[in-house]
């Protein structure tokens, strides 16, 4: 079965620019994930989902970037007025529910020129 | 604030057992440990968890100890593939999860 994808591979964007970066999770996962990993770091926790529930925004580095999961399925990470320090791969992840293994998808790596 | 304490590296030879430890001195009674592990250029790779019983499965078995302070997660028979940077996590089943800086672990032949 497909595993979590997500889409664009790789993105390369102007300073000032939005980008969108979108995620497909694992089909009835209700749990949903994004990260931040820029290179050489760990993975940064920007926000989850979890079903119907208010989604956990803690992570979130500015008022820049925001996320949404759209049918409890398809979710977006929007980056506005992208900044040079955005460059990272952005990582999605879902599990079934929110005590589960999480599956991880490939990946968004973002430039930010 | 970090939950969990791992060595920054460790190094083990091929074909050898490998065993990461883990620190989670102030892990609540209902929070599980779980470890993924992060083998370059890939997204992080689910591996095993538990919440107070040793488990194990077909990639490693998970050592927790009696007072859950800290736990080992071991690799039978560590391969070149098993090179990677291993995270150690613990959360409370329905609620985010934060990855720290893990151990990168060198397999080396």
């Amino acid at each position: 079965g497909a595993g979590v994808s997500q889409s664009p591979s790789n993105k390369v964007t102007e300073k000032g620019k939005d980008v969108e970066l979108r995620c497909d999770p694992i089909s009835g996962h209700t749990a949903l994930y994004w990260y931040r990993q820029s290179l050489g770091q760990g993975l940064e926790f920007l926000i989850y989902f979890q079903g119907n529930s208010a989604p956990d925004k803690s992570g979130l580095p500015s008022d820049r970037f925001s996320a949404e999961r759209t049918g409890g399925s398809v979710s977006t990470l929007t980056i506005q007025r992208t900044q040079q320090e955005d460059s990272a791969v952005y990582l999605c992840a879902s599990s079934l529910w929110g005590d589960t293994e999480a599956f991880f998808g490939q990946g968004t790596r973002l430039t930010v020129v | 604030d970090a939950k969990t304490t791992q060595p920054t590296s460790m190094d083990c030879a091929e074909g050898r057992a490998a065993n990461l430890p883990c620190n989670h001195s102030t892990i609540s009674g209902n929070e599980y440990v779980y470890w993924y592990r992060q083998i370059h250029s890939q997204g992080p790779q689910y591996i095993i968890h538990g919440l107070k019983n040793n488990e194990t499965n077909e990639m490693a078995s998970l050592i927790i100890t009696e007072d859950r302070k800290s736990s080992t997660l071991i690799l039978p028979h560590a391969t070149l593939r098993d090179t990677a940077v291993y995270y150690c996590i613990v959360r409370v089943g329905d609620n985010d999860m934060r990855f720290g800086a893990g151990t990168r672990l060198t397999v080396k032949p």
